[in-house]
Formats: C-alpha cells, structure tokens, sequence
C-alpha cells in the first residue's frame, strides 16, 4: 500500500475485554515497530519485528501484550484482558530494514478502556 | 540500555522567534532522525543525519548532529504557527537494531 495502515483508528473496550491492533506495513518493507503513546507523553518501544520474527521483545509491558507478524507482512498486536492503564495511541511503523532506513509511521489506533 | 534525552520538554516562543531543541543520546548513535508530531497527528519523518558533524537545512530549520554522534540540535528560525507540534529525534544503536526515540520536545507558537 502507499502507507502503512492501522486498524481499527478507534476503539472502545471494557475493562477486561480482548483487543487485536492490526498493522498492515508499507509493501516491501521487512521491519515493523510497534510503539504506544499515552495522551501527551512520548513514544514507548513497545516491540520490532524483522520479517517474522521478533528479536526484541523487551518493551512489551506485561504478558498480557503480544504481537505477531505472518507471512513478513501485516502483524496485530494484541492485548488480553485490557486495564484502564492500557488506554494510549499504538502507533505502528514500518521501513525498508533494521539499521539506517527512514521509519514511517501509521495513524495509530486510539484505545480506550472504560 | 540505550537511552535518548531532549531539552527543553517544553517552549512556549513568540512568532517570529527562534527555537532549539536538543538531542543527547547515553551511547553513540550509527545515525539520528528527526520526526515532528503534529497535535493529533502522528509523527512524521523530517530528516536523517549519518555523519559525525553533519548539518542539513531544511527551509528555516537546521539540523546538526554532534562530532561525537551522541548528540543532535534543531533548529528553527523565525518559528511560525505552522511550526507547532512535538519534535522528536531518534536514533539507532551501533549495531544498527535497537531504535529508540526522545521523549520530546513540545512547541507552541504564539501568533
């Protein structure tokens, strides 16, 4: 696609309920980041993927958080039973590789937790 | 770990007046990139410095990234309303994997 594209742009979950965050990255793009933005703050490294897999899973912040990505493409990142702390922006990004490559970002998906 | 620090956190300035954020990273960076974030928006790459003490011009803002390429500035001449928004840097580790930003720097312009 000529973007990177996240879906859903919003969403409205209880407390305790699932959700799934899809990313789906720019074509050709083999590294894909996830990172989570609460309301006025920075952006969290949350996860990164080089084509599938994931060799840094540090900033996931609980094992409730997963992420996974198929076929080096689209990846959702998912989040079991949600916490009002959850509620932030999850932005997703994408580039041509690790190392040195301009890393372009998606809308994000605006969570809230009630 | 590597972390990534910018001052100020925030800056209020006049129209018309000039505007600097800085970029000090804990460990050297392969390469440092420059990403403003609109209100609402969603960050958007502005720049990329590679070399130890390179400068780039961008219209009225200048990027300059430090000798020893741990640090980064950016610079904003007579900032506009236009100019408003978060101004993040962000760079890669030597080993080229581990990318980390800034926590930011939030401008507002008075018109």
């Amino acid at each position: 696609g000529a973007g990177v594209s996240q879906s859903p742009s919003n969403k409205v979950t209880e407390k305790g309920k699932d959700v799934e965050l899809r990313c789906d990255p720019i074509s050709g793009h083999t590294a894909l980041y996830w990172y989570r933005q609460s309301l006025g703050q920075g952006l969290e490294f949350l996860i990164y993927f080089q084509g599938n897999s994931a060799p840094d899973k540090s900033g996931l912040p609980s094992d409730r958080f997963s992420a996974e990505r198929t076929g080096g493409s689209v990846s959702t990142l998912t989040i079991q039973r949600t916490q009002q702390e959850d509620s932030a922006v999850y932005l997703c990004a994408s580039s041509l590789m690790t190392g040195y490559n301009t890393i372009y970002f998606g809308e994000g998906s605006w969570l809230t937790v009630v | 770990g590597q972390q990534v620090m910018q001052i100020p956190q925030y800056q209020h300035v006049q129209e018309g007046e000039d505007f600097t954020t800085y970029c000090n990273s804990s460990t050297t960076l392969s390469n440092i990139q420059w990403y403003k974030q609109r209100p609402g928006g969603h960050p958007v790459f502005l720049i990329q410095l590679v070399k130890s003490g390179e400068v780039k011009k961008q219209k009225r803002l200048t990027f300059q990234f430090g000798e020893a390429k741990k640090n980064s500035s950016l610079h904003i001449t007579a900032t506009q309303t236009t100019d408003v928004g978060t101004y993040f840097c962000a760079g890669f580790d030597n080993d080229g994997q581990n990318f980390v930003f800034g926590p930011g720097t939030r401008l507002s312009v008075l018109p």
